[in-house]
């Protein structure tokens, strides 16, 4: 019965070699979010879909990129991971018409050496 | 800038005892207030949410205050059990669909 579906859940990937992420839902909501949470720290929003429109946050950097092909998927490309970027990347996905419960994946743990 | 933040990054309770789980605003203008449990390994996972045209709203167990004269919110926990273990965060949003997190407090249930 899972509504937010993570892949995979651990991911190592090397200093510099491109990796991409992804998150489906069953729940047809028409916003996703991918957030970068490290350490027990709050989650970092990184950008988000509306529908087909991308909102990136104005200190995300562009080494990371997100495609949205339909409503139930979303991808997050990390260009070129750095050590910095291992974390935990979760997606979140709303239905903004109804309120603004935002429903979280299991995450994906990231590892780079 | 505008946040959300919480007064204490952990606590420890006894099992059984009741917890309450503080958090402070700053931003006078929201009007809606999730908290969320994260468990060791998982994403956060909804809990409760209060509007803020109510000071009080109760579910299983849990009961979310919210004081809007002094922009503060708590989540009360009834009897804690080893199963509450987890970070908490609280969140707000002002009629928007991004919402601001808190930095999370760490419960510990002591058997």
């Amino acid at each position: 019965d899972a509504m937010v579906i993570q892949n995979p859940r651990y991911q190592v990937t090397q200093f510099g070699k491109p990796v991409t992420l992804s998150c489906s839902q069953t729940l047809n909501h028409n916003v996703m979010y991918w957030y970068q949470q490290k350490s027990s720290q709050a989650p970092k929003l990184l950008f988000h879909y509306y529908d087909k429109d991308f909102n990136n946050e104005a200190d995300t950097p562009d080494n990371f990129q997100s495609r949205r092909p339909n409503t139930s998927f979303c991808f997050l490309d990390i260009r070129s991971p750095g050590l910095g970027d291992a974390a935990m990347y979760l997606c979140a996905t709303s239905d903004v018409d109804r309120d603004y419960e935002q429903y979280f994946g299991p995450g994906t743990r990231l590892t780079v050496t | 800038g505008e946040s959300v933040g919480l007064h204490l990054p952990t606590l420890s309770v006894q099992e059984g005892d009741n917890s309450i789980i503080n958090c402070a605003y700053s931003n006078s203008a929201s009007d809606y207030f999730i908290w969320y449990k994260q468990e060791s390994g998982k994403g956060p996972q909804f809990i409760i949410d209060i509007r803020s045209n109510m000071d009080k709203r109760q579910g299983q167990r849990v009961t979310v205050l919210l004081n809007k004269t002094v922009k503060h919110l708590s989540l009360q926990i009834a009897a804690t059990q080893p199963g509450d273990s987890a970070v908490y965060f609280c969140a707000e949003t002002h009629n928007d669909y991004k919402l601001s997190f808190g930095a999370g407090t760490t419960v510990t249930v002591r058997a």
